[in-house]
């Protein structure tokens, strides 16, 4: 499968520390991108890295790509009350995306 | 400017039913996709249009179908309802073809729920 999968399922942290989300995926990729869901509403897009990019930022976002290792990692920093959320990875495939199960990350205030 | 929209916001059917979702792009784009997410999973491909063409089509029967119209809205058609079916539908949209290689532009999503 295509699919991308995330580790861990379940994230819970208290506000201000950092959050850590893997996805790791099977294929060979042209793009990862990582993609926020808030209560079962619609995807918005985070950020998206190129398979010749190995690290980009966004702000409080840090995202990481190992092609070798076919896995990426996204880093929230000094995270907020409203970075709760379900979190996906998703590779791209000729005309649509692969999505994983996601991370759900619950930042306690 | 106005992102995806999709009506109805939910939807309640009961098995055996025909329902159909719409879903507006983002003006300027011309590539729709539509996904199936079933409650704790990810967003499963199920159709992808660009220029009223399909151009890509997931692992889903023939009880789904869908069009694009001119103005690059677009319908997503589901026959014969099953429980199975019950699952939050979301349209994306992107300014060009290969939609994969980009950012996607979702909606709110319509909340089916069959009975």
């Amino acid at each position: 499968s295509q699919q991308g999968e995330e580790d861990p399922q379940a994230l819970s942290i208290q506000e201000g520390e950092n959050a850590t989300m893997n996805c790791s995926y099977k294929t060979s990729i042209n793009n990862l991108q990582w993609y926020r869901q808030n209560s079962g509403r619609g995807l918005v897009h985070l950020i998206l890295i190129r398979s010749n990019e190995r690290e980009k930022h966004s702000g409080r976002l840090r995202v990481t790509l190992d092609t070798s290792k076919k896995s990426s990692s996204l880093l929230i920093t000094a995270s907020r009350a409203a970075d709760t959320a379900s979190y996906f990875c998703a590779t791209s495939g000729a005309n649509n995306l692969f999505f994983g199960t996601g991370t759900r990350l619950t930042v306690i205030p | 400017d106005a992102g995806v929209t999709q009506s109805p916001t939910h939807l309640i059917k009961t098995r055996g039913q025909h329902v159909t979702l719409r879903c507006s792009p983002i003006s300027g784009h011309k590539s729709v996709s539509w996904y199936q997410q079933v409650l704790g999973q990810g967003p499963q491909f199920i159709f992808q249009y660009y220029e009223k063409e399909e151009r890509g089509r997931g692992n889903f029967p023939d009880r789904f179908s869908a069009r694009q119209f001119p103005n690059y809205s677009s319908e997503l058609n589901v026959n014969a309802l099953l429980l199975g079916d019950s699952a939050l539908y979301l349209c994306a949209s992107s300014p060009v073809a290969a939609s994969s290689y980009n950012e996607q532009f979702f909606g709110p999503g319509t909340r089916l729920t069959v009975l």
